[in-house]
């Protein structure tokens, strides 16, 4: 069936620094979503792409969707504490109503 | 606002227990999931319902069914809880099957002892 891999699985990083992860899916995807959760809490929808290339930016974070619809990224510049969390990419399968996560990237920002 | 309200924060069951775990949602979806998150394992789909009455596997239905007689509410049983169902149980909703974000209850800590 269909997977949806994300990586790196954890990430340190100093305040400050920049982030990114990656999420690669075994099928093509008609869309992808980006959620956050932070530590004790539940997944947050961040944003959706759709277009092939398509790329979205939400202050310090920016989203690309590759060409292929096949793998996507989260940039995070310049990371602050908030930014703590684990970030999920999702998307349906297509022609089903299943809708499916990442492994997730755990981020722990250290001040 | 949306509300996806799962009905424990925290369970403790013991070994071959049948648990129902809740889920209601009041956002009128058609689509409700259940997920249990493991840490290096992500989000990973137990059963999903489009509609009430419906339901599909998702990539781990083994140990688990699912019951969706309302479209608000969808439960989740484990017929004879075992330990390696010890995990977070998250229910999510959707309306329909394109672009629509997922909204997520608060989830389910479950410990079978």
């Amino acid at each position: 069936g269909q997977q949806v891999m994300q990586i790196p699985q954890y990430q340190h990083v100093q305040e400050g620094e920049d982030f990114t992860t990656y999420c690669n899916s075994s099928t093509t995807l008609s869309n992808i979503q980006w959620y956050k959760q932070r530590p004790g809490g539940h997944p947050v929808f961040l944003i959706q792409l759709v277009k092939s290339g398509e790329v979205k930016k939400q202050k310090r974070l920016t989203f690309q969707f590759g060409e292929a619809k096949k793998n996507s990224s989260l940039h995070i510049t310049a990371t602050q504490t908030t930014d703590v969390g684990t970030y999920f990419c999702a998307g349906p399968t297509s022609g089903t109503y299943k809708y499916i996560f990442g492994t997730g990237t755990r981020l722990k920002v250290l001040a | 606002d949306v509300k996806v309200t799962q009905s424990s924060r925290y369970l403790v069951k013991r070994t071959g227990e049948k648990v129902f775990l809740e889920c209601v949602q009041d956002m009128d979806h058609e689509n409700m999931f259940w997920y249990r998150q493991d840490p290096g394992l992500g989000l990973r789909l137990i059963y999903f319902s489009y509609d009430v009455k419906m339901k599909e596997k998702g990539d781990i239905p083994e140990g688990y069914s699912v019951s969706r007689e309302k479209k608000e509410r969808f439960s989740l049983i484990l017929e004879s809880a075992s330990t390696n169902q010890t995990s977070m149980y998250l229910c999510a909703t959707r309306q329909g099957a394109g672009l629509a974000e997922a909204f997520f209850g608060q989830g389910t800590r479950l410990t079978v002892v």
